[in-house]
Formats: C-alpha cells, structure tokens, sequence
C-alpha cells in the first residue's frame, strides 16, 4: 500500500497562475482533507470531504476549491495564486464514520512544498 | 471556539534526557486525543487516547490523558538524536470528523 500519495512534491508559481494539487489514497477511507502548514502556525484546515461528493470548508479556505473526484482521489485548485498562498500543502485521510469505534487517526501524504512569487 | 495548546513551544535536551511535553485542550463534545511526530516531512501517528485508552506506550514514548483536567502529556525516557522533530497534539470530537491541531512542540536531542 502506497498508502497517501501527492503530486508534486514542488511547485514555483507566479501571482494569478492556476494550479491543481492531486492527492489519492489506497486506504478505502471515506474522508480527505487538505491542510496547510506555514511556520508558527500548526496545521491549518483548508477543506475537507466526509465522503466522496461532499466537501466542506475548513479554517482557511478563501482562495481554494476542491473536487472529491472518487473515494480515492481530492484535489485543491489554486483559482489564481497569491504570494500569500506560498506554505506546504499537506493532505490527509482517515477512516472516519466507521461505526462502533474511534476512527479519528489521520494519515499524512509527504506534502507539496508551493513558493508563489 | 475549541482549541488545543502546547507546551513548551520547543525544548532542547542532551542525549538521554527524558522529556515532558504538555497539551492541553477544550474540545466540545471530546472524543480522542492524538500525537504525532513531524520530522522534515509528513506528520506521522504515535497514540491516540480516548476514554477507552487513556495510557499508551511504545518504546521509550509513553503517553497519558486526563479527561477531568482536559491535559495529555508525552514522555520520552532515554531520548536519542532520532527523536528531534516537532511533536503535534490533536483533539477530536463526536460532533466532526475534523481534528483540531495545536501549533507543536519543536524538540531539538543534541549528543
């Protein structure tokens, strides 16, 4: 098992260009989530989906969309860019729902690392 | 509004120290309570506690929860190079499947 995989690893992108980060896991989990993490502030929650067709905003999602595509697949669109964006882009999934047990744990794909100028 | 706080926000021991992290939260509707460990990449999971399983151990890293106080502490004993990194503590709820992550811990091991 793969277990959670991201694309890329790296990106550079100029102010207003537009940019998908792709994220796919092999864990069968019914929940996603995109956070972005920037020096001194912990993990923040852009957006989430509790199931495939469904998402829901996070702490901080002005400036992002995102597609639950299938159970597998999320993706976060950058609509057009800002140097404020600039951060790494880490997403995550968990098995969440699961009835009868505490199913909270979330796991973390190796992140996108954005520098927006 | 809930959220979760850690202390100190960093820490630097020499090699066999043992360490005390501290998280503290108010969570509405509190279920679990997590660790994690984020060297330079992708956090990653050491303990979840929950009202089940309030004391986790593996290894040299020992973890409890006190739900009358609302505080979890992490325990290094022995600590190593290795476990420099930043130690995350997260809050879960029966109201959402999100969690709430307080802004770490950075612990830097020197030999």
């Amino acid at each position: 098992n793969a277990g959670v995989t991201q694309t890329p690893k790296f990106q550079v992108l100029k102010t207003g260009q537009s940019m998908t980060l792709q994220c796919a896991q092999d864990m069968n989990h019914n929940s996603m989530y995109w956070y972005r993490q920037d020096p001194g502030m912990g993990l923040r929650l852009i957006y989430y989906s509790a199931s495939e067709g469904t998402t829901d905003k996070g702490e901080v999602p002005n400036g992002y969309n995102v597609s639950r595509l299938n159970k597998r697949e999320f993706s976060l669109r950058l609509e057009s860019a800002a140097p404020s964006q600039t951060s790494v882009y880490f997403c995550a999934s968990s098995e969440a729902g699961v009835r009868g047990r505490v199913t909270d744990t979330q796991y973390f794909g190796p992140g996108t690392r954005l520098t927006v100028l | 509004e809930d959220k979760v706080v850690q202390s100190p926000l960093s820490l630097v021991v020499h090699e066999g120290d043992t360490v005390t992290l501290n998280c503290s939260y108010e969570v509405t509707n509190f279920r679990s309570l997590l660790w994690y460990k984020q060297e330079k990449k992708a956090p990653t999971f050491l303990f979840m506690l929950t009202s089940s399983g309030i004391e986790k151990k593996s290894g040299r890293l020992s973890s409890i929860l006190d739900k009358k106080e609302l505080f979890s502490i992490l325990n290094i004993t022995a600590t190593q190079t290795g476990d420099s990194a930043v130690y995350l503590c997260a809050g879960g709820s029966y109201n959402t499947d999100k969690l709430i992550f307080g802004t770490g811990t950075r612990l830097q091991v020197f030999p």
